[in-house]
């Protein structure tokens, strides 16, 4: 069975402090790796899809990366606007389509 | 572009009543999927559809039933709803090589 556990569970920065997320995982043949990014009331949001070990992507103030065990979502210098639930999930080889979620992590920042 | 359309937004029921949220995509995705999201516990799955007349149930099934009759629509069905069936919940679409795309979710609460 697919896992994800994601933390910290919330996160408080100030402006321009950079930080990261952490998505630890277990899967059985790893097919993406997605970071997602939800708004209060609203979807999930598609950020990133990472594919295997070393992958890097970037986009505006966010950098996702990708190990065996887990991937990382990197902040630099953040700002009021990128306050939201950042999701992590993965797609085992088990299926062309499911996703297994973590549970998110809660990120603020303070202005 | 609409994307992925939910509706009703927002929903009140009384136990026992029973209801359909709709869901609608005009992406041309085979795959679509209903997830609930409560606090603490992450997006679920409870079922999914790889196309047309196909169904499958994912983690949480028990309470809901769900049909597929065209490439576009996807209903979930409550049957008799239980105060256990207050949550948000959100439909996906995807093919198999994109990543799942949300729509902005049903807030449901049952009295």
């Amino acid at each position: 069975e697919d896992q994800v556990t994601q933390s910290p569970e919330a996160l408080r920065l100030q402006e321009g402090e950079s930080s990261s997320l952490n998505c630890s995982y277990t899967v059985s043949g790893l097919r993406g790796l997605f970071w997602y990014r939800q708004d209060p009331g609203k979807g999930p949001e598609f950020l990133f899809t990472l594919y295997s070990a070393g992958e890097e992507k970037e986009k505006e103030r966010l950098k996702a990366t990708l190990t065996k065990k887990e991937s990382f979502l990197h902040i630099t210098a953040p700002k009021p606007e990128d306050s939201a639930t950042y999701l992590c999930a993965v797609k085992g080889g088990g299926s062309n389509y499911k996703l297994t979620f973590g549970k998110g992590t809660l990120l603020t920042v303070n202005p | 572009n609409a994307g992925v359309t939910q509706t009703p937004k927002f929903q009140v029921l009384k136990t026992g009543q029973s209801m359909t949220l709709q869901c609608a995509q005009d992406m041309n995705h085979e795959y679509m999927s209903w997830y609930r999201q409560d606090p603490g516990m992450g997006l679920r799955l409870i079922h999914y559809s790889v196309g047309a007349g196909i169904t499958d149930q994912g983690e949480v099934p028990n309470g809901y039933n769900v049909s597929r009759s065209t490439t576009e629509d996807f209903p979930l069905r409550l049957l008799s709803a239980a105060p256990s069936q207050t949550s948000v919940y959100f439909c996906a679409s995807s093919t198999s090589n994109q990543p799942q795309h949300f729509g902005d979710g049903t807030r449901l609460s049952i009295l």
